[in-house]
């Protein structure tokens, strides 16, 4: 059954530097999102991709988060300067059809900021 | 913003009963999903039921919803092992996709063998 690819699995980073997490979408697939969460807390949107522009963005997705689709496959979050609280599980999705119908999530990449 | 809150937080189980987690929310919606979450992994759909509908089925699983009080209850019977996980309710609000999905904080289920 095909599914959402992330990369890396886990990554460590000094604040202040950059981290781009990298997701590859099921191939059909046309709406792709970001979500993140937490330890212990609700998983949060963060962000909608759909026809190669953002669809919708939630508060936390600030100017320091940007997203990207550089190919017909990749689909990337950027945060361009981390701080200890983004420190979290990032999760892709995409789905086939409307935006927010049945969603494929990726296993995740655990992002921790020292 | 709306929410999908579920109860209880934690719930554990004889293998073979039936779990039943229920899942509150504050505003309108189009759509509520409940998906599962096993430790460390992403979240697998389960079931989506439309604002217009009362109750669906999906194997063992059955999902009611009632939108008068916004409230919606999923049922898994006959638990096995293997449905020891986490289990979210998502809400999809009228905007039809602003803001994305709402999670709430979800039931962890224990199946005990």
């Amino acid at each position: 059954e095909p599914e959402v690819t992330q990369t890396p699995s886990h990554q460590v980073t000094q604040m202040g530097q950059e981290v781009i997490l990298r997701c590859v979408p099921i191939s059909n697939h046309l709406y792709f999102y970001w979500y993140r969460q937490i330890l212990g807390q609700k998983v949060e949107f963060l962000v909608s991709f759909y026809n190669n522009e953002i669809s919708e963005k939630s508060e936390i997705f600030d100017d320091q988060f940007s997203v990207e689709r550089p190919d017909g496959s990749n689909f990337t979050l950027k945060i361009r300067s981390t701080k200890l609280e983004d420190s979290a599980m990032y999760f892709c999705a995409s789905s086939r059809t409307r935006t927010n119908e049945k969603l494929f999530f990726g296993s995740g990449t655990q992002l921790s900021v020292l | 913003s709306q929410q999908g809150e579920e109860d209880p937080q934690a719930l554990s189980i004889q293998e073979g009963e039936n779990a039943t987690m229920n899942c509150s929310y504050k505003t309108s919606i189009n759509n509520l999903q409940w998906y599962r979450q096993n430790s460390g992994r992403g979240l697998v759909h389960l079931i989506l039921i439309r604002s217009n509908e009362r109750e669906k089925h999906s194997g063992r699983l059955r999902v009611t919803l009632d939108t008068s009080k916004k409230s919606s209850s999923l049922l898994i019977t006959a638990s096995r092992a293997a449905d020891t996980a986490s289990y979210f309710c998502a809400t999809d609000g009228p905007g039809g996709g602003a803001d994305g999905l709402t999670f709430g904080k979800g039931t962890h289920l224990i199946i005990q063998p």
